[in-house]
């Protein structure tokens, strides 16, 4: 199994819609949980940082529940700019961090 | 925020050659840098732990020596592939951490290498 499993995507969806990723992973101890977005041949850059309580920034939310060790990301009014691909980023103990494959969406006009 | 520079920022070579990729923090300084490799559609895996002055930490399948790790200084870590073969081509990414256990790490803008 691997340690962070996301939506194999894609997601093509029109412009102004809702769109949720979800994320789970393995580790119990896993300590910090974030969202990267990740442009074609670019590098990551880190999104939003993801808490218990849940975190909103402008249209993005996040959401971790630990019990069932699952981070989601919602994504209100998509713009056209928020194509990308999504990475459910996960810190372990060691300081490491842990990507998923990402999930790639694709807003349309 | 804080930068991260790589060099070169994409690199053509023949098989059998190395490859040294330089990775910079700019305006801070790194204890600890992080060497990932992106294969395309895939995510970034880790390659290795460098903290400076010490000797790098590999994840497994990855090997020590062909993928040469120094990191001499607070601001410099740098990745040697050795004897390169067409399936070493990728995505390397660097990122960098500040001194304290919380900094969070910035990513350098990749080095796209491809070794015919």
């Amino acid at each position: 199994r691997k340690e962070v499993e996301q939506d194999p995507g894609p997601f093509n969806v029109p412009e102004g819609a809702t769109v949720a990723f979800n994320c789970t992973y393995s580790n119990s101890a896993s300590q910090s949980f974030f969202w990267y977005r990740q442009d074609c041949r670019k590098e990551p850059k880190l999104l939003m940082s993801v808490y218990s309580s849940g975190n909103e920034d402008g249209r993005f939310t996040a959401q971790l529940n630990r019990a069932s060790q699952y981070i989601s990301l919602l994504i209100r009014d998509s713009k056209l700019s928020d194509s990308a691909t999504y990475l459910c980023v996960v810190r372990g103990s060691a300081r490491q961090l842990t990507f998923g494959s990402g999930t790639q969406l694709t807003v349309l006009p | 925020g804080a930068v991260v520079s790589q060099h070169p920022s994409w690199v053509i070579c023949k098989s059998g050659t190395s490859v040294k990729i330089e990775c910079r923090s700019l305006d801070f300084q790194a204890t600890t840098m992080f060497w990932y490799r992106q294969f395309p559609k895939q995510s970034l895996m880790l390659m290795a732990t460098s903290n400076e002055g010490s000797k790098a930490t590999y994840e497994q399948g990855v090997e020590k020596d062909k993928f040469l790790i120094n990191h001499a200084s607070l601001t410099l870590s740098t990745l040697t592939v050795t004897s390169a073969h067409p399936e070493d081509s990728s995505f390397y990414i660097c990122s960098a951490k500040g001194t304290a256990s919380t900094d969070t790490q910035y990513f350098g803008p990749g080095t796209r290498l491809t070794v015919l």
